[in-house]
């Protein structure tokens, strides 16, 4: 079934360490979009991508990384957690063209101790 | 860059009442603005969207309106219930930078 994939559901995981955080969606989209989110609270742009190879960063300031070398997969990769990357990331995906929905993914729940 | 408000933050209905939630923008080139519900635990999904060259858009329960002039677009559900209780988010979106930005977020709950 076509969708957007996120792993792993949830992260525990100590300060220093390094983390990715995993999306894939089977849908044929282009472009891919990272979002922070806390509890019920707005949902941040941190990074998105036009396709293979396009990376832009988002309005928030974000201390993770992103890559795209395939179209169906958009990595986040934070070198050294800290407790203040404890959040929740959404992975999302859309068609290319304007205005087009986004399909979102069930979120990482990360928390950095 | 664009920036997106909304109120309230939270709103409380008795079911069957109506619910209205006002988003503003700030980019006069913006011209697509989808709203997206959220439920407790669960993925934003797209509820109905309205672009530039339309001023309402209308499906079953819920409606949306868009002022270009004064910058603010609103949702408005009819008879509610208790489902519709969940975070709702307007977003504004410039198609030429394909950024998505969403306001801060509503809570509703549907008293039953």
């Amino acid at each position: 079934e076509a969708d957007i994939y996120q792993t792993p559901r949830y992260l525990v995981i100590g300060t220093g360490k390094k983390i990715t955080l995993e999306c894939s969606q089977t849908m044929g989209h282009d472009k891919m979009y990272w979002y922070q989110q806390d509890p019920g609270m707005e949902l941040h742009l941190i990074h998105y991508s036009y396709g293979v190879n396009s990376t832009e960063k988002g309005d928030l300031s974000s201390e993770s990384t992103v890559s795209r070398i395939r179209t169906e997969h958009f990595p986040l990769t934070l070198e050294s957690a800290r407790p203040s990357h404890t959040s929740q990331y959404l992975c999302a995906s859309s068609e290319q063209g304007a205005g087009e929905k986004l399909f979102f993914g069930s979120g990482t729940q990360l928390s950095v101790l | 860059g664009e920036n997106v408000e909304q109120h309230p933050s939270t709103l409380s209905v008795q079911e069957g009442d109506s619910a209205v939630i006002k988003c503003t923008y700030s980019d006069s080139a913006s011209n697509y603005f989808p709203w997206y519900k959220q439920e407790l635990g669960k993925r934003p999904q797209l509820i109905i969207d309205i672009r530039s060259n339309v001023g309402e858009k209308k499906d079953q329960r819920i409606a949306v309106t868009l002022n270009k002039t004064a910058k603010h677009f609103s949702l408005h559900i009819t008879e509610t219930q208790p489902e519709d209780s969940a975070v709702y988010f307007c977003a504004a979106m410039e198609t030429s930078y394909d950024k998505v930005i969403f306001g801060p977020g509503t809570s509703l709950s549907v008293i039953p």
